[in-house]
């Protein structure tokens, strides 16, 4: 079983500045990693994931995450962030070995960009 | 279809009354997945299907919760006498490649 801690429910920023959404997992086995946005009153859009290979994955709107199996994060930064990315941000985790590759979220992490 | 397409968006119902909530994947799609979220939580895995497997129910938190998927495609997630504690938004996604899905927009449901 895996289990996703996402530190920070609330992220205020302003806009224009750096911005880094912390996320750890907790898993007994190997396992892939995945950031999801869900903007208000919508789905949730995928992001980014890490499979394999390089630790550092860039995704869509300019956002990055790196994999650190060390530390068991998966932390994902946006050099300069915009207006338009507030939105709530989820970690999820799947397991490599499974053939449901259910994913496990954490609790979300609110970004919210000020002006 | 394009996305994955739930109906209805919104809907607002009396406690005791039952619901049925609908999933239509994207077309092709072998694995589809229900979720729930609850305000200020993540998501909560419900329920699974893949293929003509028999699904994972792991997830469904009573007896007072079924799915079933007719014909490898569109998905029906029934809640029967429902409860306040029941009010969430009902996520469903679907899946090809099993690597990160696809999600429809949601069912937020209200129990009064």
């Amino acid at each position: 079983a895996q289990s996703v801690t996402q530190l920070d429910s609330q992220v205020p920023v302003f806009e224009e500045a750096p911005v880094e959404l912390r996320c750890n997992y907790s898993s007994s086995v190997s396992v892939y990693l995945f950031w999801y946005v869900q903007y208000p009153n919508q789905g949730l859009q995928l992001l980014l994931k890490y499979l394999s290979g390089s630790t550092l994955v860039k995704g869509i709107n300019g956002f990055e995450a790196e994999f650190n199996k060390s530390q068991t994060s998966f932390h994902l930064r946006k050099p300069s962030v915009h207006i338009s990315d507030t939105a709530e941000y989820f970690c999820a985790v799947s397991d490599r070995g499974g053939s449901a590759r259910q994913l496990t979220f954490g609790s979300g992490t609110q970004l919210t960009v000020l002006p | 279809g394009a996305g994955v397409s739930q109906s209805p968006s919104n809907k607002v119902t009396e406690k005791g009354k039952d619901v049925e909530l609908r999933c239509d994947p994207i077309s092709g799609h072998t694995a589809l997945y229900w979720y729930r979220q609850s305000l200020g939580q993540g998501l909560e895995f419900l329920i699974y299907f893949q293929g003509n497997s028999a699904p994972d129910k792991s997830g469904l938190p009573s007896d007072r919760f079924s799915a079933e998927r007719t014909g490898g495609s569109v998905s029906t997630l029934t809640i029967q006498r429902t409860q306040q504690e029941d009010s969430a938004v009902y996520l469903c996604a679907s899946s090809s490649q099993t690597y990160g899905y696809t999600f429809g927009s949601g069912t937020r449901l209200t129990v009064v």
